[in-house]
């Protein structure tokens, strides 16, 4: 079974601060692995993912297979990246279906 | 391109009734797949659909079921209404085309039943 795990619901940090939103994954195959965003009033959109290996406004994020994480960073935190973040997973099995985390709200102190 | 649109905004529906929601994929994307999102969690897989026909499902009972239309719509009927079917439904659309499905998200349906 596949599963996400975002252990942080809420993250405070002040701006221009480093930020890390922790993501931790079970599947035993080959995962995918996002991270999608939700700004105040708006729809859900993707951030980026780790096949792409891109870094997007800034923020980046590493597949750690062996500890089966894939944590958003960002070493300087802006206002405007006060949103929801959502890790998810999909899987060479279950093609565009998406399994998601909690979600983590990321609040960027001035 | 408006992307995905989904319809209606908000609706208030008493426990028992049914209800349906609609969703339209963003224009060249030929799969459709609904998420339900309950408040303080993240979405949760529904059901996906391609060529009109269901080609994969969550953990939700049949009291869900979809339909998709030959233009690529889709609608998601939900049965016998609960109050834990309170939630927000997001319609998700996608191309099948290459090996990477980047899933593009409509504003969603709040549900609520009362």
């Amino acid at each position: 079974a596949q599963r996400v795990t975002q252990p942080e619901k809420l993250l405070s940090v002040f701006k221009g601060a480093p930020v890390e939103l922790k993501c931790n994954y079970s599947y035993s195959g080959s995962p995918e692995l996002f991270w999608y965003v939700q700004y105040s009033r708006q729809r859900l959109q993707l951030l980026l993912r780790h096949i792409s290996r891109e870094s997007i406004k800034g923020f980046t994020a590493d597949l750690n297979k062996g500890e089966t994480s894939f944590h958003l960073k960002k070493p300087f935190a802006q206002e405007e990246d006060s949103a929801m973040y959502y890790c998810a997973l999909t899987s060479e099995t279950s093609g565009s279906r998406l399994t998601f985390g909690e979600g983590t709200q990321l609040t960027v102190n001035p | 391109d408006a992307g995905v649109t989904q319809s209606p905004t908000h609706l208030i529906k008493t426990r028992g009734q049914q209800v349906t929601l609609r969703c339209s994929p963003k224009s060249g994307h030929d799969t459709v797949s609904w998420y339900q999102q309950a408040l303080g969690q993240g979405p949760q897989f529904i059901f996906q659909y391609y060529e009109e026909e269901e080609r994969q499902r969550g953990n939700f009972p049949d009291r869900f079921s979809g339909h998709q239309f030959p233009n690529y719509s889709s609608e998601l009927n939900v049965n016998a209404l609960l109050l834990g079917d309170s939630a927000l439904y997001l319609c998700a659309s996608s191309e099948t085309s290459g090996s990477y499905y980047e899933q593009y998200f409509g504003p969603g349906t709040r549900l609520t039943v009362t």
